[in-house]
C-alpha cells in the first residue's frame, strides 16, 4: 500500500528552465508534506516543507504547491542548475514528527 | 560532530550473523529515527525515539529488528539473524523536535 507515490522516476530538464516535481498521496490524515534532495552516498537533505493549512511554500528557488482536495503536491524549481541534479524524496507525516511516508524518490537531471 | 554519524558505513555479513548498526545524532537534537531505503524503493520508517518517551517501533519488520538509545544520544540498531531481504541502505536522522530531520550517511548492509 503505496500511501506517497512519486509516479515519475526521472526528469530531465535543462539548466535555466524550470523543474516540476510531482507527488501524491492517498491518506488524508497527513497534515505536513515535505521534500529531501539525496546525492550518492549522502544522506538526505531536508528542503522545504508545507504544512496542510498552506497550499503554497517558497524559498528561493524552491516552491512547495499543496493541493488537498486532489491529494497532490508539486516542488518547483526555478532555474534551475546542475547541481540540483540529484534523488528527490516527498514525504508526508502527520502527528508525531520524524514518521514520515517518503516516495520512492525522482531523478532530477539539469544539463548544462 | 556537525552532522549525524553512522558507522560502519558499509557492512557485508553472512546471512544468519547479527550486525549492529551506529547512529550518533548531532548534539542537543531530542528526536531520533531510523529508516531503511532498499534498492529501488522509497524510505521505510523503522523507528522513532523522542526524549524520555517510549519509542515507535511500529516500522520495524520483524522481531529480529531492535534498537536502543542510551543517554538519550547515541543510537544502535541491531539486525539479528540477517537474512538476505535484509539488505539495504540504513539512515538514522535526528531533528530538534520540528521539522526536517537531518539525516546521516547511511550504513550499507549486504548480507550474502
Amino acid at each position: 500500500d503505496q500511501q506517497v507515490k512519486q509516479n515519475s522516476p526521472s526528469l530531465s530538464v535543462q539548466e535555466g528552465r524550470i523543474s516540476i516535481l510531482n507527488c501524491d498521496y492517498t491518506n488524508s490524515m497527513f497534515d505536513y508534506f515535505l521534500w529531501y534532495k539525496k546525492y550518492p552516498a549522502e544522506g538526505p537533505t531536508f528542503l522545504i516543507s508545507i504544512s496542510s493549512i498552506k497550499d503554497k511554500n517558497e524559498d528561493g528557488r524552491f516552491t512547495v504547491f499543496l493541493n488537498k482536495s486532489a491529494k497532490h503536491l508539486s516542488l518547483h524549481i526555478v532555474p534551475s542548475q546542475p547541481g540540483d541534479s540529484a534523488v528527490y524524496f516527498c514525504a508526508a507525516g502527520w502527528g508525531s514528527y520524524g514518521k514520515l511516508t517518503f516516495g520512492q524518490g525522482t531523478i532530477l537531471t539539469v544539463h548544462p | 560532530g556537525a552532522g549525524v554519524s553512522q558507522s560502519p558505513s558499509n557492512k557485508v555479513t553472512e546471512k544468519g550473523k547479527d550486525v549492529e548498526l551506529r547512529c550518533d545524532p548531532i548534539s542537543g537534537h531530542t528526536a531520533l529515527y531510523w529508516y531503511r531505503q532498499s534498492l529501488g524503493q522509497g524510505l521505510e520508517f523503522l523507528i522513532y525515539f523522542q526524549g524520555n518517551s517510549a519509542p515507535d517501533k511500529s516500522g520495524l519488520p520483524s522481531d529480529r529488528f531492535s534498537a536502543e538509545r542510551t543517554g538519550g544520544s547515541v543510537s544502535t540498531l541491531t539486525i539479528q539473524r540477517t537474512q538476505q531481504e535484509d539488505s539495504a541502505v540504513y539512515l538514522c536522522a535526528s531533528s530538534l523536535d520540528s521539522l526536517g530531520a537531518f539525516f546521516g550517511q547511511g550504513t550499507r548492509l549486504t548480507v550474502v
